[in-house]
């Protein structure tokens, strides 16, 4: 069974602030992305690494895809109050038909 | 472009009762999967509909059921319900294949939910 860990389970910062939220496992995925849920809405894809070491930037986010592919980070820079959510890793495999999603990690940044 | 659109957005159940939740995906897609979302937790993987037949299914058990239309239209079937199926269902589309010089990876796209309550 595929497993995806995440940490922290939850982050309160300030605004302008930095900080960086982890996803881990112990299976190589062939591909890894993150998403973004916000309340009573469902999940909205913000990217997708597939090359072990891979960095990917979508303005003041950062992604990186560990070497092994097993695990990935999400850096965010100077973290606004609309980058609170949820933030969701998945594990794709299976030719990118199967997803495995971690528990998330649910940021509030204050005004 | 109309996005994945779910139906309802909330209902009300009590122990016992069975519960159907409609997914119409988004254009262009053919498969569509759905995921239990509990409080505080990441999707778990239910089923996934392609061709109007179920092609994968995570570990729920039989009271789960689902059926995929000729308009690629889904519907989610939870008998017996439980207060452990209170949660949000998410109905994902996609296209079968990844998209074509994309990541090889697909991109699901997922409505807004139905939130079941069981009480």
């Amino acid at each position: 069974t595929q497993l995806l860990e995440q940490s922290p389970q939850f982050l309160s910062i300030q605004e302008g602030e930095n900080l960086t939220v982890y996803c881990n496992s112990s299976s190589v995925f062939s591909s890894l992305q993150w998403y973004r849920q916000e309340p009573g809405e469902g999940p909205v894809l913000l990217v997708t690494v597939v090359t072990g070491g891979e960095v990917k930037k979508l303005k003041r986010l950062t992604f990186q895809f560990g070497d092994a592919r097993k695990d990935s980070s999400l850096h965010i820079t100077a973290a606004q109050p609309g980058d609170t959510g949820l933030y969701l890793c998945a594990g794709v495999a299976n030719y990118g038909q199967n997803f495995v999603f971690g528990p998330g990690t649910r940021l509030s940044v204050l005004p | 472009d109309a996005g994945v659109t779910q139906s309802p957005t909330h209902l009300i159940k009590t122990r016992g009762q069975q519960v159907t939740l409609r997914c119409s995906p988004k254009s262009g897609h053919d498969t569509v999967s759905w995921y239990q979302q509990a409080l505080g937790q990441g999707p778990q993987f239910i089923f996934q509909y392609y061709e109007e037949e179920e092609r994968q299914r995570g570990n729920f058990p039989d009271r789960f059921s689902g059926h995929q239309f000729p308009n690629y239209s889904s519907e989610l079937n939870v008998n017996a319900l439980l207060l452990g199926d209170s949660a949000l269902y998410l109905c994902a589309s996609s296209p079968l294949t990844p998209l074509a010089g994309g990541s090889g990876a697909n991109v699901l796209t997922f409505g807004a939910g139905s939130r079941l309550t069981v009480l």
